[in-house]
């Protein structure tokens, strides 16, 4: 059993476009997140969310739209993608007390042609 | 200056060694210290968590955690091949109860190839 899934896990489309990346976690855990790793692999935080509430939002362009309809699942809706948004998307998730570690999933990598 | 410096590598290393990755960061509110390891392709996978200094060993890695430095270090004793990965750090000031909303601060990570 996959503790933290993402859909899909590739994901290429044309500049313009608008996409949208799944994830649910089974861990029972009161916190998630998305974190956008680029290509010299550096990991950066975008949002979180706990109990469907967004706690964390790190400067992301507004087409950059998180829901979360249960503290299960957090999914990233991304409008007019552009180029730079090429990047391989983390969800990731943690219990909701002092500094626990994340959990992440497989990754979806986006590239926007 | 970023908020969490590491070497990036890449690291080779002959299977047997003793592997040292470090960390260095400038935030003094940190004060949860994790490591990770990510092969190529997939997600960070937790490997080690400590809170503030001190030691924390488990198996064949040691982490270690010196908060007056400011400096963090993971060790890999006879290392293997299939510990070739590149080595994440993490770092976070605490929950959203301390105010720290849990964001994990990460360092760019370090490629480790170990070689037979």
């Amino acid at each position: 059993d996959t503790a933290v899934s993402q859909t899909p896990k590739y994901l290429v489309t044309q500049m313009g476009n608008d996409k949208s990346i799944k994830c649910e976690q089974n861990l029972g855990h009161d916190t998630m997140y998305w974190y956008k790793q680029d290509s010299k692999k550096f990991l950066k935080i975008m949002f979180s969310y706990n109990n469907k509430e967004l706690i964390i939002n790190e400067t992301v362009p507004n087409r950059f739209s998180p829901k979360s309809p249960d503290k299960a699942h957090l999914n990233l809706h991304i409008n007019s993608l552009e180029l730079g948004d090429s990047a391989v998307y983390f969800c990731a998730s943690s219990r909701d007390t002092g500094g626990t570690e994340a959990f992440f999933g497989q990754g979806t990598r986006l590239t926007v042609v | 200056q970023k908020e969490v410096e590491q070497d990036p590598g890449p690291l080779s290393v002959p299977e047997g060694a003793i592997v040292s990755l470090n960390c260095t960061y400038s935030n003094s509110a940190f004060q949860y210290f994790m490591w990770y390891r990510q092969y190529s392709r997939k997600g960070p996978e937790l490997l080690m968590y400590t809170y503030s200094s001190g030691n924390k060993e488990d198996g064949r890695f040691t982490a270690q955690v010196d908060k007056s430095s400011k400096y963090i270090s993971l060790f890999i004793r006879d290392s293997q091949p299939s510990d070739s990965a590149t080595y994440l750090c993490a770092m976070s000031a605490g929950s959203i109860l301390t105010g720290g909303g849990n964001k994990l601060t990460f360092g760019t990570g370090t490629q480790l190839k170990v070689e037979l």
